[in-house]
């Protein structure tokens, strides 16, 4: 089975930008893998903020971006704020729908 | 207002089985795919079964080993997992989650809370 790999922590300070990146061992990763992105806080649902390697929701603060950079998928804070203070899983997507984890970021904002 | 209001997580002894269900509002229902995903005590995410909109399509990890099966009932909005053969690595926050679209290939869009299953004698 495909392993996704994601740093296992990083951290910006206020005011910082930082980029996350989510690999795959089966080689570049594509649009074609629809990379995800979401977030959870501590004690609650993870909540989705990138689709698509890069669209975002309503709910998506504008600080985030996603994209595809030296074949990963990354997703970039741009002025971090404590509340982004959290962990941050990427997925990516396989043969039939078969989808693959990272094992999560622990993003501290520092 | 999307909900997604899942129950039926207990505490079940190794070989038991455990039906979960997960009650949609604030959308048609029948218009999204669904996908059950699981996190483990302080673990990370884990895709278990997706299905589509129709109800006529399923996906399942590969690490299930056929013991789960995915289903819906478009007419009471209700999304369920049955499970079976439990095992202690089942032991997870199960949450439901709705897609973008019809397709189960499509991701995770929005997420319940999730519900508790313990695994243990």
């Amino acid at each position: 089975q495909a392993v996704v790999t994601q740093e296992p922590s990083l951290t910006v300070s206020p005011g910082g930008t930082v980029t996350l990146t989510c690999g795959s061992s089966t080689g570049d990763v594509t649009s074609g893998h629809s990379p995800y992105w979401f977030q959870q806080r501590p004690g609650q649902a993870p909540k989705t903020l990138i689709y698509d390697t890069s669209k975002k929701y309503s709910w998506t603060p504008g600080r985030f971006s996603g994209s595809l950079l030296g074949g990963k998928a990354t997703l970039t804070l741009s002025g971090a704020q404590p509340e982004d203070e959290a962990l941050y899983y990427c997925q990516i997507s396989y043969s039939g729908a078969r989808r693959v984890f990272g094992g999560g970021t622990k993003l501290t904002v520092l | 207002e999307v909900q997604l209001l899942e129950s039926g997580g207990a505490l079940v002894q190794p070989g038991g089985s455990l039906r979960l269900s997960c009650a949609a509002s604030g959308f048609t229902f029948s218009n999204y795919a669904m996908s059950w995903v699981r996190q483990a005590p302080g673990k990370g995410l884990e895709w278990v079964s997706s299905i589509s909109g129709g109800g006529d399509s399923t996906f399942y990890a590969d690490s299930l080993g056929g013991r789960f099966s995915i289903s819906r009932d478009n007419s009471k909005n209700t999304l369920h997992l049955r499970m079976t053969s439990l095992r202690a690595g089942d032991t997870a926050l199960y949450y439901c989650t709705k897609s973008g679209s019809v397709s189960p290939r499509d991701g995770f869009h929005m997420w319940g809370q999730g519900t508790l299953v313990t695994v243990s004698s």
